[in-house]
């Protein structure tokens, strides 16, 4: 089953604005992922940041990690058309298997 | 391109029939996985190989799926008597040794697969 939930499942904005996603799990992690898809792609990985980061940065990226509400959240800044696409969680207890979430997926809007 | 990649993109099979699908990883990365994505859901672990080793599988991994990743490099997944139910996008990722870097997966394009 799938422990990593994203919200909001989707989300509408204008280009420019700033969109966030988060993401909460249920069991401890040794690090969260957060992947992009678009549409009827594979996935491409954007960051990761390990149990013992609270915030990371990548460009337009920011994600942060609070281990104590099991939670992460990813902005994206300036959001840009090229943006439009689903994005997961992903958590991993280890250093083989990697669970995803449902997505949240974006539309940003020209 | 030295990304990850998947053979064929599109696959239309009856029920019943028996497919099979080849994952190509990046070159020197040890470990491989399968997953699978059904529409609006993220996608969910099948199995993982480090090297020629599947060390994991998972229980949606049924009798009549089976994979192999013979010499440790490319890896196939085969399904027998197909289901309508096994209609999904097969993705296979690859990672480099876990000295390298920590989990983060190269993904392939997927192989869709639609069973009718």
């Amino acid at each position: 089953s799938q422990q990593g939930e994203e919200d909001p499942q989707a989300l509408s904005i204008q280009e420019g604005e700033n969109a966030t996603m988060n993401c909460s799990y249920k069991t401890s992690i040794n690090n969260l992922q957060w992947y992009r898809q678009n549409s009827g792609r594979g996935l491409v990985h954007l960051i990761l940041i390990r149990s013992n980061e609270r915030e990371k940065h990548s460009g337009r990226l920011r994600v942060t990690l609070d281990t104590s509400k099991k939670s992460s959240s990813l902005l994206i800044t300036a959001s840009r058309a090229a943006d439009t696409a689903s994005y997961f969680c992903a958590r991993s207890g280890g250093y083989q298997k990697v669970t995803f979430g449902t997505g949240t997926k974006l539309q940003v809007i020209p | 391109d030295t990304g990850v990649s998947q053979d064929p993109r599109h696959k239309i099979t009856k029920r019943g029939q028996n497919v099979t699908f080849r994952c190509d990883p990046i070159s020197e990365h040890n470990r491989l996985y399968w997953y699978r994505q059904t529409l609006g859901q993220g996608p969910e672990f099948l199995t993982y190989f480090q090297n020629e080793a599947q060390l994991e599988k998972s229980r949606l991994l049924s009798d009549r799926f089976s994979a192999e990743r013979p010499k440790g490099s490319f890896s196939t997944l085969e399904i027998q008597r197909t289901e309508q139910g096994d209609s999904a996008m097969y993705l296979c990722a690859s990672s480099p040794p876990e000295r390298v870097a920590y989990n983060e997966q190269f993904f392939g394009p997927g192989t869709r697969l639609t069973v009718l």
